[in-house]
């Protein structure tokens, strides 16, 4: 099956750092999302990014299909930007995503 | 527009306890999942639905059963519950797109099993 590698495996920032988490992927994919696990469990979409770039507020996505990775950046990092980051994938042919092992992020005031 | 909800939200069972988790969603998505979260640990699949009628094995399925007896729900069926299905369970739906679409994840349902 498709892996799915997200890195780094943890991230802690100073309140107002950028920053930028990296998701691989082994194969073509015709459906990529990002996702943060907030402290309270909920899992929250960021960006559905299979390919291109997007933006929402101080957060931004970008895809680069060709070479099976993306992108995603946290300006101006606040406390509530803490939790897990997900990335997780689809293929042409598949029904399931494959997630990454996420990227846990603390944000300390 | 709800989205994805589940029912209930925690749960305390005994081992060897039974009890269905309810999963419905109102933005007619053919596909639905049922996913489990260990702590520290990340989804892992247990069963999804196609559609209507269908479903089919995740990575994880033994000791759950799944029905989709209608578009909008999929129950997740514990038959004996052991403490190794302590966990937080989460629902999740899809519409069907080719792949090319958002999937949408309810709020999960924290499950102890003593």
């Amino acid at each position: 099956g498709i892996q799915v590698e997200q890195s780094p495996p943890d991230l802690i920032l100073q309140e107002g750092a950028n920053s930028t988490l990296r998701c691989n992927f082994s194969d073509s994919v015709n459906n990529l999302q990002w996702f943060h696990q907030n402290p309270w469990g909920q899992l929250i979409n960021l960006f559905y990014i299979p390919s291109g770039t997007k933006q929402n507020g101080r957060l931004s996505a970008t895809t680069v299909a060709t070479e099976r990775y993306s992108l995603l950046y946290i300006s101006s990092s606040q406390t509530t930007d803490s939790g897990v980051y997900f990335c997780a994938v689809l293929r042409a042919a598949g029904n399931k995503l494959t997630f990454g092992g996420g990227t846990r992020v603390l944000v300390k005031p | 527009n709800a989205g994805v909800t589940q029912t209930p939200k925690f749960r305390v069972l005994k081992t060897g306890q039974s009890m269905t988790l309810l999963c419905a969603q109102d933005m007619n998505h053919e596909y639905m999942y049922w996913y489990r979260q260990d702590p520290g640990m990340g989804l892992r699949l247990i069963h999804y639905s196609v559609g209507e009628g269908t479903t089919a094995k995740g990575e994880v399925p033994d000791g759950y059963n799944v029905s989709r007896l209608k578009k909008q729900n999929f129950l997740l069926g514990l038959e004996s519950a052991a403490p190794s299905q302590t966990s937080v369970y989460f629902c999740a739906s899809r519409r069907n797109s080719g792949g090319r679409d958002t999937q949408y994840f309810g709020p999960g349902t924290r499950l102890t099993v003593l």
